[in-house]
């Protein structure tokens, strides 16, 4: 069975450009959540997605935006970028969701946003 | 503003020794407490996870020791390995994953 897969893996942007960001939750899997990896913050929440709709959505800004399409996969997208933004953006696909009755997250292997 | 409260930042510890992680929470309303595991280069993967009804889980190496009283729960590898170097991430879950800050645990041969 095909895990998570985030594309790009990495890339290079400048400041006030605008990113999106892929992500392809495993087979049946209905629910994507991304995070921001920062060292020494650890996992920031950003938003989950469930059947195509936002259910959950973390204290970014409003730069910060995603989607979801009916085939499950994710897409998030970062409008006027700023240094700070630079970072491992995680997708995480779940059965059901993080209110689940596991709740087991199964991660891709990110996407590393440089900003410069 | 961390929901979960993590420490230390980063342990080392020799081949066969025992590693602690501890977690703190203040959100009264998480109901499932999970750790997960984290190589370079990879996501996150879940290694193991404790309801707060039980105050101990173990699982081959790893053990999950739960206070509900404190809000205080940790994560003990015994007979640490090299292939356990990694970060380790604590969390608590009501709607949503709330994960601490990271340990970053090196194991020397």
């Amino acid at each position: 069975k095909a895990g998570v897969t985030q594309t790009p893996r990495y890339l290079i942007k400048t400041r006030g450009q605008q990113v999106t960001l892929s992500c392809s939750p495993i087979s049946g899997h209905r629910s994507v959540s991304w995070y921001q990896q920062t060292p020494g913050q650890g996992l920031q929440f950003l938003f989950e997605y469930f059947s195509e709709t936002q259910r959950n959505k973390g204290n970014f800004p409003g730069r910060f935006s995603g989607r979801q399409f009916s085939n499950s996969r994710s897409e998030m997208n970062v409008s006027t970028l700023e240094l700070g933004d630079s970072a491992l953006y995680l997708c995480a696909s779940s059965l059901e969701g993080q209110g689940g009755d596991t709740g087991e997250l199964f991660f891709g292997e990110g996407s590393r946003l440089t900003v410069l | 503003q961390q929901q979960v409260k993590q420490s230390p930042q980063s342990l080392i510890v020799q081949k066969g020794g025992i590693s602690i992680i501890n977690c703190a929470y203040e959100n009264t309303a998480f109901d499932y407490f999970p750790w997960y595991q984290q190589f370079p280069g990879k996501g996150p993967a879940l290694l193991i996870a404790i309801r707060p009804d039980v105050s101990e889980k173990k699982e081959g190496r790893f053990t999950i020791s739960f206070n509900k009283s404190a809000k205080q729960f940790s994560l003990h590898i015994m007979d640490s390995q090299p292939g356990d170097s990694a970060t380790y991430f604590c969390a608590g879950g009501d709607y949503k994953l709330s994960f601490g800050a990271g340990t970053t645990v090196t194991v020397r041969a």
